[in-house]
């Protein structure tokens, strides 16, 4: 079975300051995707980033990135520029891929980021 | 764009009742998901759908069941409530051939209470 990992329970970053929360995960698995969702006060799941497997560059979106490292299966998101609206619980998730299987997402325990102002 | 859409948004139930949450899917997305996400927690896969037949199960209790029907809108039947059974429920949708590495687009989740 994939497990998911967060280290960090809470983290905080100053206003316009970068910041990196860090994920590893356990899987048996060579082909397969992982995500970084962002869930602020209103509860709301919402796609910040996403990486497949095979694929050696990492995803950026904006000011959001990923350090993506298949063999240590780390998957840290970077988010740079942090604004106020950044504040929310981070939950890193990992789907397989291999078709027929199963497709449902197993998710980290969270990072609470606060941003400073 | 539409969105994945959940009724009821919170519901408040009493131990021992019957709860049924309802999820319209995004249009042409023929696979949904439930999560349920406890208190501080992160969200437990319950059980998913394709094409209105079941295709996953998780860690869902024997006195919840679940169905997709034929407009793809799925249901999720809660039987006989305890109060550990007091969470958010997220319903997800994809489409199931082109969907499968975007992620999912969630919904905005049904608080239940059970007291």
């Amino acid at each position: 079975a994939q497990t998911v990992t967060q280290s960090q329970p809470e983290m905080s970053v100053q206003e316009a300051e970068t910041v990196t929360l860090s994920c590893t995960y356990d899987t048996s698995e060579s082909d397969y995707y992982l995500f970084w969702y962002k869930q602020p006060p209103s509860r709301q799941m919402i796609l910040v980033i996403r990486q497949e497997a095979y694929k050696q560059q990492n995803a950026t979106e904006n000011r959001f990135s990923v350090n993506f490292q298949k063999a240590a299966k780390s998957f840290s998101l970077k988010i740079s520029d942090s604004q106020l609206g950044d504040a929310a619980m981070y939950f890193c998730a990992y789907r397989r891929r291999l078709p027929g299987s199963a497709r449902q997402l197993t998710f980290g325990s969270g990072t609470q980021l606060t941003v400073l102002p | 764009a539409a969105g994945v859409i959940q009724s009821p948004r919170h519901l408040i139930k009493e131990k021992r009742e019957t709860a049924t949450l309802k999820c319209y899917p995004i249009p042409r997305h023929d696979t949904v998901y439930w999560y349920q996400q406890g208190p501080g927690q992160d969200p437990q896969f319950l059980i998913s759908f394709y094409e209105k037949m079941q295709s996953d199960k998780g860690s869902i209790p024997d006195r919840f069941s679940a169905q997709q029907f034929s407009d793809y809108h799925s249901e999720l039947n809660m039987s006989s409530l305890e109060l550990g059974d007091s969470a958010l429920y997220f319903c997800a949708s994809s489409q199931r051939r082109t969907g499968a590495g975007y992620g999912y687009t969630f919904g905005s989740g049904t608080r239940l209470t059970v007291v």
